[in-house]
């Protein structure tokens, strides 16, 4: 069935590298993509939605030249956290939008999200 | 700009008891109203979602949920809860002509023997 397939599901890095998360919808096409950001026992934060093939668009107060986001195809999204600081540590997941299922049938499904330590 | 808001931020209760999850939401134009849990370490699945039509869902689990329109409300609530339904709860909404999804704060539900 479709899924959201989410890699590294934790990743651990020292200040200062990069860090690459992939997200692959399985068995679907996902025009759209979504990645949030979820700190301890809060909710989750939009960061940015992504379009196959377009820029992707960045919420306020997200720098988008430390989040880079790239959907090159119908069923890969990367977010790519450059330079990373302590304060970069979270939880991240993203989220896929089915591309033939929309309105009131639309289907998002989500990752299982990446725990990202900066040391 | 929709908003939703989870009061309770736990919820502790015994096994086979009932439980009831608050969610009230604000908008200015029609929404679709989910519930979501969240296991530790894991993303989100959805439980049960509210587009149209009867204002009463049922969803996986043994969940369900009314949508009250005059009170802006989408509680969640389950009538006899497992050990296993220990997780963390999130309310979403979404305006109906857009993509974001907004979440509430969640609640942790606590299921214990």
């Amino acid at each position: 069935g479709a899924v959201v397939s989410q890699h590294p599901s934790r990743v651990i890095c020292k200040s200062g590298t990069s860090v690459k998360i992939e997200c692959r919808s399985l068995d679907f096409q996902a025009t759209t993509m979504f990645w949030y950001r979820q700190f301890p026992k809060q909710s989750l934060m939009l960061m940015a939605t992504s379009n196959e093939g377009s820029k992707a668009t960045y919420e306020q107060g997200v720098e988008k030249d430390k989040f880079l986001i790239n959907h090159a195809s119908l069923t890969l999204s990367t977010l790519t956290v450059t330079s990373a600081h302590p304060e970069d540590s979270s939880f991240y997941i993203c989220s896929a939008r089915d591309r033939d299922r929309y309105g009131s049938n639309e289907k998002l499904l989500f990752g299982s999200g990446t725990q990202l330590s900066v040391l | 700009a929709q908003s939703v808001t989870q009061l309770d931020s736990q919820v502790p209760v015994f096994e086979e008891a009932p439980v009831e999850l608050r969610c009230n939401y604000s908008s200015s134009v029609s929404v679709y109203l989910f519930w979501y849990v969240q296991y530790p370490n894991q993303g989100l699945q959805l439980l049960l979602k509210y587009l149209s039509g009867s204002t009463l869902v049922k969803g996986i689990n043994g969940f369900e949920a009314e949508f009250n329109k005059s009170q802006t409300s989408f509680h969640l609530r389950k009538p006899s809860v497992h050990i296993s339904d220990t997780a963390e709860y999130f309310c979403a909404v979404k305006n109906t002509g857009f993509q974001k999804l907004v979440f509430g704060t969640g609640t942790r539900l606590l299921v214990s023997p």
